[in-house]
């Protein structure tokens, strides 16, 4: 069965920093560009991060360029994300999504379930 | 950045009905467009990719089409279990966003 899974979220103060991990199962991570996409508490979607698979070429949103680093290790079939410099405005549910298809962006099929992460004094 | 229009934000529907929901690309993106489904408290799932493709496994009854600037998922009959929130994302150059999301409630 084809898999993600969140893990590292928590609650983090303003300023702090936090690493979260995607692991993936059921297909060869090295063959996939992958994403990070967010959604705060009652809110819509937001992309957050692209990397593609040899990590070659990785995009940011504008807001979180500078901020956050997305990277993978494809022999660990992980992706990551270093967040640092945390705000009160990136607290959602960050889900990372595997890039699927022929064309860059592709679509992002599976979706991990998410973690949760908060910042907050 | 290319920017993404949803309409409406948000609609009521009985079962059986015909839904359509609209999205709109701020400047052309070819057929590089997705829909995606979220049930309440789910991640996302994917229905349509490159503007008209079905996903393996979603029923019959959605459809896309559209190309350029504007787009439209339709849902043929609507089912209960339909209840979620829609939104369309472009892919054809990052930011990949995504629209504000629909949300269809069933009456």
């Amino acid at each position: 069965e084809v898999q993600l899974v969140e893990s590292g979220g928590g609650l983090v103060q303003p300023g702090g920093s936090l690493r979260l991990s995607c692991a993936a199962s059921g297909f060869t991570l090295s063959t996939y560009s992958m994403n990070w996409v967010r959604q705060a508490p009652g809110k819509g979607l937001e992309w957050v991060s692209y990397i593609s698979s040899s990590s070659s070429t990785i995009y940011y949103a504008d807001s979180v360029k500078g901020r956050f680093t997305i990277s993978r290790d494809n022999a660990k079939n992980s992706l990551y994300l270093q967040m640092n410099s945390l705000r009160a405005e990136d607290t959602a549910v960050y889900y990372c999504a595997r890039g699927s298809g022929w064309y860059q962006g592709g679509w992002f099929d599976p979706w991990g379930q998410g973690t949760l992460v908060t910042v907050s004094s | 950045d290319i920017q993404m229009t949803q309409s409406p934000s948000s609609l009521s529907a009985s079962v059986g009905d015909r839904v359509t929901i609209t999205c709109r690309a701020s400047q052309s993106i070819s057929s590089y467009l997705n829909w995606y489904q979220q049930k309440p408290g789910k991640a996302p799932k994917v229905l349509i990719y490159a503007a008209s493709s079905l996903q393996s496994g979603v029923p019959s009854r959605f459809s896309g089409s559209g190309s350029g600037t504007d787009f439209t998922l339709t849902i043929s009959s609507l089912q209960p279990e339909d209840l979620a929130t829609y939104y369309c994302q472009q892919s054809y150059s990052a930011p990949y966003t995504f629209g504000q999301g629909t949300k269809l409630e069933i009456k």
